[in-house]
């Protein structure tokens, strides 16, 4: 079946620090690539996606970009801030209503 | 906008009794609402799928007499756990969809039962 395999947490870093949270995924056909973000006590949001692959998918300085041939879809931010703290998840989805989630990785950011 | 709350946020029951939980879309008609539970360091597994005056549809392994899903009006959904175990412990999340948004879901912040 189709699954998400995300980096384990979790990740601590220094602010402005580079952000990498590798993200594969295995399905049968070409997903629609999701991150979500879920900050202390509220709910998930998404954060960006990719409906094709080579879409490059960004949002508050974060980047994924749908690479079909390494079957991966990591995040990116180039400068982290403390406000970033929070647990990320890869997602995908086949427009069958079911959105497939990774495990999700926590993200502290140190100032 | 795409607001979605959960009552209660975190609720203790002892082993034996029903405990339900609250989905509500705040400011938008949710057709269909899904119900996920989430166990540590674990991904979130969808349980069910309701559509607002439907019978829910449940995934595979999911008991749906232990976990009854009610989508009565457009902006509630319930989800009561009945007879609780210890090992219904768990982060239990609702989401909602409005028609025709396709893949775009609000979720809840959650909810943390705990059975004793």
């Amino acid at each position: 079946g189709d699954s998400v395999t995300q980096m384990e947490g979790p990740v601590t870093l220094s602010e402005e620090a580079f952000l990498t949270i590798n993200c594969t995924y295995t399905a049968t056909g070409y997903p629609s690539l999701f991150w979500y973000v879920q900050y202390p006590g509220e709910g998930l949001q998404l954060l960006l996606k990719a409906t094709k692959a080579d879409d490059k998918g960004s949002n508050k300085g974060f980047e994924a970009t749908y690479r079909k041939e390494t079957t991966s879809f990591h995040l990116e931010k180039g400068s982290v801030q403390v406000s970033d703290s929070a647990v990320y998840f890869c997602a995908l989805y086949f427009g069958n209503e079911k959105l497939t989630f990774g495990t999700g990785t926590r993200l502290t950011i140190i100032p | 906008g795409a607001v979605v709350s959960q009552h209660p946020s975190w609720v203790i029951c002892k082993s034996g009794t029903s405990v339900k939980i609250e989905c509500r879309s705040l400011d938008f008609q949710a057709t269909t609402m899904f119900w996920y539970r989430q166990f540590p360091k674990q991904s979130l597994m969808l349980m069910a799928t309701s559509n607002e005056g439907s019978k829910a549809t449940y995934e595979q392994g999911v008991e749906k007499d232990k976990f009854l899903i009610n989508h009565a009006s457009l902006t509630l959904s319930t989800l009561t756990v009945t007879s609780a175990h210890p090992e219904d412990s768990s982060f239990y999340i609702c989401s909602a969809r409005a028609l025709g948004q396709g893949y775009e879901q609000y979720f809840g912040p959650g909810t943390r039962l705990t059975v004793t």
